[in-house]
């Protein structure tokens, strides 16, 4: 059984688009992020939830806004797509939330 | 400023050979090391962490890690590589009151036969 399961795995849109990406764990973790890699495979946190409440909200822009309706699932809805906007995200959970995350596997987005 | 380098971008071994994969760090607080392997197409996996305590501190996979306090380092390594190794490793640094992790840039490693 998938832990942190993200949905879809791949995205391709255009410019200008609305986007959702979709996490859910089943691990009972409080703690929930999301992560941005880039093309060089650097890694930054964008977000994290602690049981639906917003702790870290990193210099992001605006176009993105988590949701977490739940403490089992974050979403993350991006807005007005950009090409800048093409990477892989992440989303982790933690039940410590000192650093021992578990990952999902990732959605490739690219902008077009 | 906060930051983990990992010098070597692309390592390339033998299977069977040993390997350390080097981590030297930046942080003010008392700092909690990670790493963790990314397969292609796959989010990343803890291998091993170091929060206090024994300074050799043993993971997944085989694979150990020394924390050198004065070296302000968090090499990884394993004694014999296998093939299935092949990956992305990316070290971490965090500490107690935050769970904001700063990742390195990743060492790309190749196994040959």
């Amino acid at each position: 059984d998938t832990a942190v399961s993200q949905t879809p795995k791949y995205l391709v849109t255009q410019m200008g688009n609305d986007k959702s990406i979709k996490c859910e764990q089943n691990l009972g973790h409080d703690t929930m992020y999301w992560y941005k890699q880039d093309s060089k495979k650097f890694l930054k946190i964008m977000f994290s939830y602690n049981n639906k409440e917003l702790i870290i909200n990193e210099t992001v822009p605006n176009r993105f806004s988590p949701k977490s309706p739940d403490k089992a699932h974050l979403n993350l809805h991006i807005n007005s797509l950009e090409l800048g906007d093409s990477a892989v995200y992440f989303c982790a959970s933690s039940l410590t939330g000192v650093g021992d995350f578990l990952f999902g596997s990732g959605t490739r987005l690219t902008v077009v | 400023a906060q930051s983990v380098t990992q010098p070597d971008i692309h390592i390339t071994v033998s299977e069977g050979a040993s390997l350390e994969l080097r981590c030297n760090y930046s942080y003010g607080a008392t700092p909690y090391l990670f790493w963790y392997v990314q397969s292609p197409g796959q989010g990343l996996q803890l291998l091993l962490k170091y929060f206090s305590g024994d300074t050799l501190v043993q993971g997944i996979k085989g694979f150990e890690a020394e924390f050198k306090r004065s070296q302000s380092s968090f090499n990884l390594r394993k004694p014999s590589v296998h093939w299935s190794d092949a990956a992305e490793y990316f070290c971490a640094v965090g500490a107690k009151n935050t769970d904001k992790l700063i990742f390195g840039t990743g060492t790309r490693l190749q196994v040959f036969p």
